[in-house]
């Protein structure tokens, strides 16, 4: 069975750092590309960005890039998506999805979700 | 680039048929793939619809997706509506000319 299991959530102040993760599951690892969706608290679904665990080639949406980091640890099977300096405008929930392929671009696999809450 | 239009709520009755539209801004509609989403309350999203108009393995045959040229939009056709179709409905397709996942702003429905 497919499964990617998210990291639990996170309280963290303006300005701290952060590394969420996203440990897949029921399939090789290495051949499925790896998205992050970020979901503001009452808003819709936001593209991130996406990682190929087999070589780590990374693309990002220009709405994100150079705002995180996205990588991966094929030797654990996990995917990153982290932050060196939170603002209070990072809160949401990020998920991270399998893409089935580069022919249809279909996230078919979920995980459950990870909030990320910044405040003072 | 592009951006996919979808109304903001739509509400039907239960038993009755809803279609929800998905407009792409410019570019040809057919020339990728959209995909359907819903998304419950406090739940990650889930596929109902991939490839235009295939359904994931345990979707019910209830819910259908197509796409029209001639509107330069998809649409997610849910019959026999029942209370635990109330969702939210994402579609989303690709961008090739700037490799990039476009979501749709998404669409609240309610059955009552």
């Amino acid at each position: 069975e497919v499964q990617l299991v998210q990291s639990g959530a996170e309280v963290k102040k303006p300005g701290e750092s952060l590394k969420i993760s996203c440990k897949g599951s029921g399939y090789t690892f290495t051949r499925y590309w790896i998205g992050w969706v970020r979901q503001m608290p009452g808003k819709g679904l936001e593209w991130m960005g996406i990682i190929y665990p087999g070589d780590s080639d990374t693309r990002y949406s220009r709405s994100f890039q150079g705002q995180v980091t996205i990588s991966v640890d094929k030797s654990i099977s996990t995917a990153y998506l982290q932050w060196s300096s939170l603002e209070a405008s990072d809160t949401a929930m990020y998920y991270c999805a399998r893409v089935s392929n580069l022919q249809t671009y279909y996230f078919d696999y979920w995980g459950q979700g990870t909030l990320v809450t910044v405040s003072s | 680039n592009f951006i996919l239009t979808q109304p903001h709520s739509v509400s039907e009755s239960p038993g009755k048929t809803v279609t929800i539209s998905c407009t792409r801004s410019s570019g040809s509609v057919a020339s990728n793939y959209v995909q359907w989403y819903q998304q419950r309350p406090g739940r990650a999203p889930t596929a109902v619809i991939y490839e235009d108009n295939h359904r994931p393995s345990g979707v019910p045959d209830r819910f259908s997706g197509s796409i029209d040229s001639s509107s330069n939009s998809a649409s997610l056709t849910i019959s026999g509506l029942l209370t635990d179709d109330e969702a939210d409905y994402y579609c989303q397709s690709y961008d090739a000319g700037h490799p990039h996942w476009v979501f749709g702003g998404g669409t609240k429905l309610t059955v009552l």
